[in-house]
């Protein structure tokens, strides 16, 4: 079992940035979805990616979007940075679309 | 708004002695549950899971309760060990939502020796 991989592990921008999140599925799950979790907060989705398309989307503006790729790794993308977006970004993947998801260890992203 | 609520932030127990982590729900489409649970600097793991039309799961040290009435839903770890210290989550989803998780704020448990 590979797991479910994120780079990097943690990350400072400057408000207005732009930032690239990277994430690689365990092997043989198809369906990708991405958690924002701030401090003392439960995870939130952000969208799901099932085959390469994006199959649904949580209260997030769409400065959040995201891209899953043919061998089924994604990318989250945030643009125009706000304070309000420092949080852990979580992957999971999954095989098909179901809840019991396998979560990489995140990307906690620092907005100064 | 927070349609998982899970009202306690923390919970100490002795080893050996049973752990009770409560969720309540305000959302009555939501028809599957379950628990995940998160050791610092990890991302969270699948602990157990319930569908709506159970009352009851169970499996090894861990049992999930439900009570759909009272859009209620308990874990219960007996016996409780050191191990078992992590932070737990309850989530909700339902099939309109397209497997999206809503998760609760998540309950700190010690477990002491």
């Amino acid at each position: 079992e590979t797991g479910v991989t994120q780079s990097p592990t943690h990350l400072i921008k400057t408000r207005g940035q732009q930032v690239t999140l990277r994430c690689s599925s365990q092997s043989g799950h198809n369906t990708v979805s991405w958690y924002q979790q701030a401090l003392g907060q439960g995870p939130q989705f952000i969208f799901q990616y099932y085959r390469e398309e994006e199959n649904g989307r949580g209260n997030f503006p769409p400065r959040f979007s995201g891209l899953q790729f043919p061998n089924y790794s994604s990318e989250l993308n945030v643009n125009a940075l706000e304070l309000d977006d420092s949080a852990l970004y979580l992957c999971a993947s999954s095989f098909g679309r179901e809840e019991k998801l396998l979560f990489g260890s995140g990307t906690q992203l620092s907005v100064l | 708004d927070q349609q998982v609520k899970q009202n306690s932030p923390s919970l100490s127990v002795q080893e050996g002695r049973i752990s009770i982590l409560n969720c309540d729900y305000t959302n009555s489409m939501f028809d599957y549950f379950l628990w995940y649970k998160k050791y610092p600097a990890e991302g969270p793991t699948f602990l157990i899971s319930i569908s709506s039309i159970k009352d009851k799961n169970e499996d090894g040290r861990f049992t999930v309760f439900l009570n759909k009435s009272a859009k209620h839903l308990s874990l219960h770890i007996v016996p409780s060990q050191p191990g078992d210290s992590a932070v737990y989550f309850c989530a909700a989803s339902d099939v309109d939502s397209g497997y999206a998780l809503n998760f609760g704020k998540g309950t700190s448990l010690l477990v002491t020796p």
